[in-house]
C-alpha cells in the first residue's frame, strides 16, 4: 500500500524567509502524482502546486518550488519569501494516474508557523 | 462558480445516531469523493462515486454508505455513530476523464460524536 511520511509535524520561519518541507513516500508504481496542499483553518483543502511523476522538471508556482527526487521518492515543497498568510497545515499528498484506481494518500501534516 | 459545497458546516450528534452529509460539486465535475479527516492527521479515503455507483472504497466499515444523484451531488451516511467518528469530513469533486487529477475540496463538514 502507498504510505506517505511528512516527518515534520510543526516548522517555523520568519517573514520573507525561506522554508522547506520534507515529505517522503512508498510506491511500486511508476505513473503517479504528487500534491502539496495547504490547509488554513478555514478547513478548505487549497491546491498549491502539483508534480507528474514522469515529469523529471521540478514544478513551480510563484513562491513555491518542489524538488522532486523519484528515485529516493522524495517530494520536498520550498516556500520562498514567506508571509504571513502561508501559515496553516501543509499536507503531501500521492495520486495514483490509473482509471478506476485514483486517490490521494495523505501525509500526516505539518503545522507551518510565519513569524513577524 | 461556487466551488464544492458541503452541508452542514457543523453537526453535533449523539453516540448511536445516523447522521447524513452533503456535498455539491464544482460545476462540470461528475466525481464525488469522501475522506474523513480526524484531528491531528491527514484526510483518509472513505468512498468515491462516479455515474451514481460506488467505484472505490477505503477500509471503512459498512456504517459508512453514500449516494450519488444524477446531478452529480452526494451524500454520506454514518449509521450506528461512534465517539471515533467525530472528525472533519471533506468531499472532494474531480472530473472522471482527466483521471480525477484536478480534485477540488469543500469546506468539510466537522461532526462530533458525544
Amino acid at each position: 500500500a502507498q504510505t506517505v511520511t511528512q516527518s515534520q509535524p510543526e516548522m517555523s520561519v520568519q517573514e520573507a524567509e525561506t522554508v522547506t518541507l520534507s515529505c517522503t513516500y512508498d510506491t511500486s508504481e511508476s505513473d503517479y502524482y504528487l500534491f502539496w496542499y495547504k490547509q488554513p483553518p478555514s478547513r478548505q483543502m487549497i491546491l498549491v502546486i502539483r508534480q507528474e511523476a514522469y515529469k523529471q522538471q521540478n514544478a513551480t508556482e510563484n513562491r513555491f518550488s518542489v524538488n522532486f527526487q523519484k528515485a529516493a521518492k522524495s517530494f520536498s515543497l520550498k516556500i520562498s519569501d514567506s508571509q504571513l498568510g502561508d501559515a496553516a497545515m501543509y499536507f503531501c499528498a500521492y495520486w495514483r494516474a490509473q482509471y478506476n484506481f485514483n486517490k490521494f494518500y495523505f501525509g500526516s501534516g505539518t503545522k507551518l508557523n510565519v513569524k513577524p | 462558480d461556487a466551488g464544492v459545497t458541503q452541508s452542514p458546516t457543523h453537526l453535533i450528534k449523539t453516540r448511536g445516531q445516523q447522521v447524513t452529509l452533503r456535498c455539491s460539486p464544482k460545476s462540470g465535475h461528475d466525481t464525488v469523493s469522501w475522506y474523513q479527516q480526524a484531528l491531528g492527521q491527514g484526510p483518509q479515503f472513505i468512498f468515491q462515486y462516479y455515474e451514481e455507483e460506488e467505484r472505490q472504497r477505503g477500509n471503512f466499515p459498512d456504517r459508512f454508505s453514500g449516494h450519488q444523484f444524477p446531478n452529480y451531488s452526494s451524500e454520506l451516511n454514518v449509521n450506528a455513530l461512534l465517539l471515533g467518528d467525530s472528525a472533519l469530513y471533506l468531499c472532494a469533486s474531480s472530473f472522471f476523464e482527466t483521471m480525477n487529477t484536478e480534485a477540488f475540496f469543500g469546506q468539510g463538514t466537522r461532526l462530533t460524536v458525544v
